[in-house]
Order: structure tokens, then sequence, then C-alpha cells
């Protein structure tokens, strides 16, 4: 079955504690990207990658990384997280031509306390 | 500000009850994208419009994109409890690195 998988889907963690997200997908997809969710702001872009070891910041990459070793793996880390990066993410993948359907993981709901 | 703005934010109507979603821009888009996302979910793919003027159907739901390729609408006729979601336009815009925009989304919910 096609599909990308994101892990944990829920985490809390306390502030400067460094964690790491991990998305995979199956689907041989040379592009893939990171988005976090707040209510009312819709789905904003952090982190995107074209393929292996080409990343590029998205709009709002301010306290996280993003490595792309493999095709199918695009992590997303947190070196110190901060409340304000309380919010649920999404990793999503597509073939890297335009109008190409995106997918996505079932997100991961993140606290900072 | 957002590079796609979508309107109204909420939408609360009766089972049967027509309704249009707006999804506005001052760029210009390569395609147009609609997804739908239900709570505890990633968003799906609904439809991707690529001409501009281009009309799809799916069902009850047209989409539209406008002639200047700058916006989209997401018309759903006779609307059920079914299409209660959260509904997103997203684009690549011209000249981008393939970059996938959102916009801010519209909550729809349809009461029977």
């Amino acid at each position: 079955e096609a599909q990308v998988t994101q892990n944990p889907r829920y985490l809390i963690t306390v502030t400067g504690k460094k964690l790491t997200v991990t998305c995979s997908q199956n689907m041989n997809h040379e592009y893939m990207s990171w988005y976090r969710q707040d209510p009312g702001l819709g789905l904003r872009q952090i982190y995107y990658s074209m393929n292996v070891e080409v990343t590029d910041k998205g709009d709002v990459p301010e306290g996280y990384k993003v490595s792309r070793k493999e095709k199918r793996n695009f992590p997303l880390i947190l070196e110190s997280p901060s409340p304000n990066q309380t919010s649920l993410y999404f990793c999503a993948s597509r073939l890297d031509r335009l109008n190409t359907e995106a997918f996505f993981g079932q997100g991961t709901r993140l606290t900072v306390v | 500000t957002q590079l796609l703005e979508q309107s109204p934010q909420f939408l609360s109507i009766q089972e049967g009850e027509n309704l249009t979603v707006y999804c506005n821009s001052s760029s210009v888009f390569s395609s147009l994208q609609w997804y739908r996302q239900e709570p505890g979910e990633g968003p799906v793919l609904l439809v991707t419009v690529v001409t501009g003027g281009e009309v799809k159907k799916l069902k009850r739901l047209t989409f539209q994109f406008g002639d200047a390729r700058k916006d989209s609408s997401l018309h759903i006729t006779a609307a059920q409890p079914g299409d209660t979601g959260l509904y997103l336009c997203a684009g690549v815009a011209s000249g981008s690195a393939r970059q996938l925009t959102f916009g801010s989304g519209t909550q729809l919910t349809v009461l029977p």
C-alpha cells in the first residue's frame, strides 16, 4: 500500500530536549516536505527536499533541521524545542513534477511544555 | 500574509444547501489543488486544475480555476453531513521551486 508513515503520532516533551520526528514513504517520490498546521493558519511549509542531499527552507524554518540521506526518509529534528513549536506536524511526499498529488502522513501532534 | 487566501474561514449550513468556498491570490499559479482533511488525518487530494478557466466536477463538487490562474472556487451542491471537513486549496506558484503552498482552510460543517 502506498503510504507516508510518520512517528510518533503524539509527543509531549519539555523545552530544550532534542527530538526527532521520522517520516518514511514507499512510493519512490523525489519531493518531500514538512508542514506545521496551526488553527487559522492552514499548512505552513517548514522545509522541503527535492531529492537525496537536496534540502531547502520553506516559509517557517526557524528552530528546525532536516536531512535527506536516503530517498525514502526525511526526518524532522528539533534541536531545542520551545513552546511555540507546539503544533500538528505533517510530512508529505510527491513526484517532482508539476501538478502531482501530495500524499500526507497521519500527522504528529507535538506539545512542548 | 498568506500567498493563498481562503474564504470563508468557517461555514455552517443545513443539509441540502449549496455553498461556495473561494481561494484567492495576487500570484499566478501553475496549478491549484483542493484537499479535504478530516480530524486526525492528513489532507487528501480532491482535484487538480491546471488550465485557466478550467471547470472540473466531482459528483456534487464543482471546481473552477480562474482565467488568470490566480484564484479558484469550490462549489458544493446539496451539501450532506458527510461533506463536513476542512477544505484546503494549494498551489505551486509560477517560478517557485515546486513548493506546494496551502491556503488557511475553510472548516465546513453540514448539519443534518
